[in-house]
């Protein structure tokens, strides 16, 4: 089975705390995804990466960055904990062999519930 | 840019069947996706159709129209345990978004006894 672990169920942080959180999966996928998820806004993608060492900006990546050293680890970093950044974070991971399928599969982490205070 | 349209909320009893729309607007297209998330769960992949048609895996159904830019998840014989958010997602395939997907804002499904 995937599997694709973040280091925390729930975390509190305070205001202005640099924020890390890890995420690892075992299936050795190519692709990494951070999202965070607020009611009735979906699924809105942080950063992702798509190889060791590289990163593409999604659609909301201001005040967070990531760092993806080893091919297993996507981590995602909020320099200046805020109380806006408060939310649920998934982390995914998908293939790139493996058919047309393997892109839209992705495979999703429990999630870290960050509360800011 | 890219948009998704799912209805936000869809209700209904056990034993029926339910259809979920999904309309999109993107610049490239080469698959739409649907995955499901129970309350406090992660999501989960429930369905891909890259081509026009009907895709079934068991009680569901995906079904597909690229010339309508239209697709929708068709869940038969509910049960309780299918009340979940549902999302609509599709892949572009423009230059470094290689892989990602673009999620709707999801579909609160409640199945009533």
């Amino acid at each position: 089975d995937v599997k694709v672990t973040q280091s925390s169920r729930y975390l509190v942080k305070r205001t202005g705390e640099k924020v890390f959180l890890e995420c690892v999966q075992d299936m050795d996928h190519e692709n990494m995804f951070w999202y965070r998820q607020d009611p009735g806004l979906g699924l809105r993608l942080i950063y992702f990466s798509y190889d060791v060492k590289m990163k593409e900006k999604g659609d909301i990546p201001e005040g967070y960055s990531v760092s993806r050293e080893k091919k297993e680890r996507f981590s995602l970093i909020l320099e200046s904990a805020s109380t806006n950044q408060t939310s649920m974070y998934l982390c995914a991971s998908s293939p790139t062999s493996g058919g047309l399928r393997s892109y839209n599969e992705q495979f999703f982490g429990p999630g870290t519930r960050l509360t800011v205070l | 840019g890219q948009s998704l349209e799912q209805p936000s909320e869809v209700t209904a009893v056990e034993g029926a069947i339910v259809q979920i729309n999904c309309t999109y607007q993107t610049s490239g297209f080469y698959g739409l996706s649907w995955y499901q998330q129970h309350d406090g769960g992660a999501p989960t992949f429930l369905s891909y159709n890259a081509l026009d048609g009907l895709e079934e895996t068991g009680r569901f159904s995906s079904f597909l129209s690229r010339s309508d830019s239209y697709g929708y998840l068709l869940l038969q014989e509910l049960q309780m345990k299918d009340s979940a958010s549902y999302f609509c997602a599709v892949r572009s395939d423009r230059g470094s978004t290689l892989g990602r997907l673009y999620f709707g804002r999801g579909t609160q499904l409640t199945v009533w006894p």
